[in-house]
């Protein structure tokens, strides 16, 4: 069973601190996404990373993926309030057509 | 507005009925995905439909059925309801491009209550 392991489950911070989120996995992924769910909505996409060793920025977040493919962090710097949501990391290994979720880093940003 | 459409958006039934959740896919897309998320469970893959066939499934349960129409709309079935069946159900589309996924679009979800 592939899994997709996040770190932490749960984040509560001050606006304006920086954080890093991580997803894990034993597998190997031809890509990796990172989505952010709002309650009672669907998630919503941020980004995708393909390539080991990649790095993306959107605005004040960075996303890197494993040199090896088999894991992500997100970065977020000087959080704010809007940044609250439960953040997920997602992906399809190789070969399964088994698109599977991450367990969630649930994240609260206080003004 | 993402594109997927989910109907209903909120159902209420009692334990050992059956119920039929639709799922329009966004302009274009052939995949469609069904996701069950509960407090406890994240979000769980059940399904996932490519151009009218059935091609992985994940944690389904033998009470829920699905399938893809010609028009590409999906409906799953969930029948002898169980208050465990209590959750939110996401359906979510892709296009088929060869390679690495590059990620779904997700209706707003159906939210079943079984009392």
């Amino acid at each position: 069973t592939q899994l997709l392991e996040q770190s932490p489950q749960f984040l509560s911070i001050q606006e304006g601190e920086n954080l890093t989120v991580y997803c894990n996995s034993s597998s190997v992924f031809s890509s990796l996404q990172w989505y952010r769910q709002e309650p009672g909505e669907g998630p919503v996409l941020l980004v995708t990373v393909v390539t080991g060793g990649e790095v993306k920025k959107l605005k004040r977040l960075t996303f890197q993926f494993g040199d090896a493919r088999k894991d992500s962090s997100l970065h977020i710097t000087a959080a704010q309030p809007g940044d609250t949501g439960l953040y997920l990391c997602a992906g399809e290994a190789s070969g399964t057509y088994k698109y599977i979720f991450g367990t969630g880093t649930r994240l609260k940003v206080l003004a | 507005d993402s594109g997927v459409t989910q109907t209903p958006k909120h159902l209420i039934t009692a334990t050992g009925q059956r119920v039929t959740l639709r799922c329009s896919p966004r302009s274009g897309d052939l995949s469609v995905y069904w996701y069950q998320q509960s407090l406890d469970q994240g979000l769980q893959f059940l399904i996932h439909y490519y151009n009218g066939e059935e091609r992985a499934k994940g944690n389904i349960l033998e009470r829920f059925s699905a399938q893809q129409f010609p028009d590409l709309h999906s409906e799953l079935n969930l029948s002898s309801l169980e208050l465990g069946d209590s959750a939110l159900y996401f359906c979510a589309s892709s296009p088929h491009v060869p390679g690495p996924s590059y990620g779904y679009t997700f209706g707003s979800g159906t939210r079943l209550t079984v009392v």
